[in-house]
């Protein structure tokens, strides 16, 4: 199967810059999708990288190497709000969309 | 903000049970999903549905499940007779297409949290 690697858990202080990896298998890659996860709720999305480079959205950006099977999720001037499960996923060909997540990384922003 | 939604929010039921999960997938939409996530675990892919058939399933979606689309609204997750270790989160989600670019996004429910006991 298909496996996506991401750290369990990263503290970061409020105010500051935070980088979350995620490693993945390429064979049949297509695109790497990152959400945010609170506590017993739904994830919401952040973002889907097909291209290689950086995709920025706000305080939150995302970078994609195709070649090298990377992604990073980029979150600035943090806020304690952002203290969440960020999940990397994985769309893979040949699937009508489903998603392969990885285990999240849980980040907690202390002031 | 159009929204997928999910009922009930929380269901207890007895091992051996048949629970029914529901979901209103974004109107638009043609793609629908399932996933659940145990308590502390990852997020893990249960069935693709398109077109009113399974387009694919995991090896976690077994006899014991059967999804379907009743009407142009509703998508449901059925569970025949369920079991210690089905307790989890499920969540329902839906797209417009297939992920082709990076405004494609998979819109997910808030869940149904289903307890065995």
């Amino acid at each position: 199967g298909q496996n996506i690697d991401q750290p369990t858990e990263m503290t970061a202080t409020e105010g500051a810059i935070v980088q979350i990896n995620c490693t993945y298998q390429t064979s049949g890659f297509n695109g790497l999708f990152w959400y945010q996860q609170h506590a017993g709720e739904a994830p919401t999305f952040l973002s889907y990288n097909v291209l290689d480079g950086l995709e920025e959205k706000g305080r939150f950006s995302s970078f994609l190497s195709r070649s090298k099977g990377y992604s990073y999720l980029l979150l600035k001037e943090l806020q304690m709000k952002d203290s969440a499960s960020y999940l990397c996923a994985g769309y893979y060909g040949g699937s009508q969309g489903n998603l392969i997540f990885g285990k999240g990384t849980k980040l907690s922003v202390k002031p | 903000e159009p929204e997928v939604t999910q009922t009930p929010s929380h269901q207890v039921t007895q091992m051996g049970q048949e629970v029914i999960l529901r979901c209103v997938p974004i109107s638009n939409h043609l793609y629908f999903y399932w996933y659940r996530q145990i308590l502390g675990q990852k997020v893990e892919f249960l069935v693709s549905f398109y077109n009113n058939e399974i387009s694919e399933k995991s090896e976690i979606f077994d006899d014991q499940f059967s999804v379907e689309r009743p009407d142009g609204s509703n998508f449901t997750l059925k569970i025949r007779s369920t079991k210690l270790e089905d307790s989890a989160m499920y969540f329902c989600a839906s797209t417009e297409g297939v992920p082709r670019s990076s405004t494609d996004t998979q819109y997910f429910g808030p869940g149904t949290r289903l307890t065995v006991l």
